[in-house]
């Protein structure tokens, strides 16, 4: 299809193991960002890209996490030492425009993890 | 405190009954966006405001931007089981988007 795809869609992890979450924007999407959901609660912002760069990584909760888009399209979302606290859907959403803030954003349908 | 307060944070009607969520700040904004999210997907646009005291209808649902871009409201008429899900606000004051703290809607048929 030609939306946003997120995988692993769902993702069980023991307590200190490291993730990766993968995300594949819409193609020719230049802004990309990365959101954290609590069940029943809006996302919260954790970083955005445009194009390769990371303009905005002020979301992230500490330093265990990091994102990478080395090619300005695929990007990925890596968890070190994950605790039980990052319990959460990660969710992927692309925006043609350079800006995209005010943009309308195009989101996959997450990654629900679980830390045991 | 969050950014964008949504109110009520729960709502549960039904169908045909008619419903307004509410959407404040103390920040203003540019513009403000409504989604609607299903479970196990992500939000989806709905509709984005752009002037203080504009009114957009998208077919049972009527947006309105408040004069002082500070708030934002939805109101639904005649509310149909498939308007069951999460509704989100969200904006950028500054560089940096926010969502809403999201109202729950459940309709039952």
């Amino acid at each position: 299809g030609a939306g946003v795809s997120q995988s692993p869609r769902y993702k069980v992890a023991k307590r200190g193991q490291d993730v990766a979450l993968r995300c594949d924007p819409i193609s020719g999407h230049v802004s990309l960002f990365w959101y954290q959901q609590a069940l029943g609660q809006g996302p919260e912002f954790l970083t955005y890209f445009q194009n390769e760069a990371q303009l905005d990584k002020s979301g992230l909760p500490s330093d265990r996490f990091f994102a990478e888009r080395p090619e300005g399209s695929v990007s990925t979302l890596k968890i070190q030492r994950t605790q039980q606290e990052d319990s959460a859907v990660y969710l992927c959403a692309s925006s043609l425009a350079v800006s995209g803030i005010n943009n309308e954003q195009f989101f996959g349908p997450g990654t629900r993890l679980t830390v045991l | 405190t969050q950014l964008l307060e949504q109110s009520p944070q729960f709502l549960s009607i039904q169908e045909g009954e008619n419903l307004t969520v509410y959407c404040n700040s103390s920040s203003v904004f540019s513009s403000l966006q409504w989604y609607r999210q299903e479970p196990g997907e992500g939000p989806v646009l709905l509709v984005t405001v752009v002037t203080g005291g504009e009114v957009k209808k998208l077919k049972r649902l009527t947006f309105q931007f408040g004069d002082a871009r500070k708030d934002s409201s939805l109101h639904i008429t005649a509310a149909q089981p498939g308007d069951t899900g999460l509704y989100l606000c969200a904006g950028a004051p500054g560089n940096q988007f926010y969502f809403g703290t999201g109202t729950s809607l459940t309709v039952i048929p």
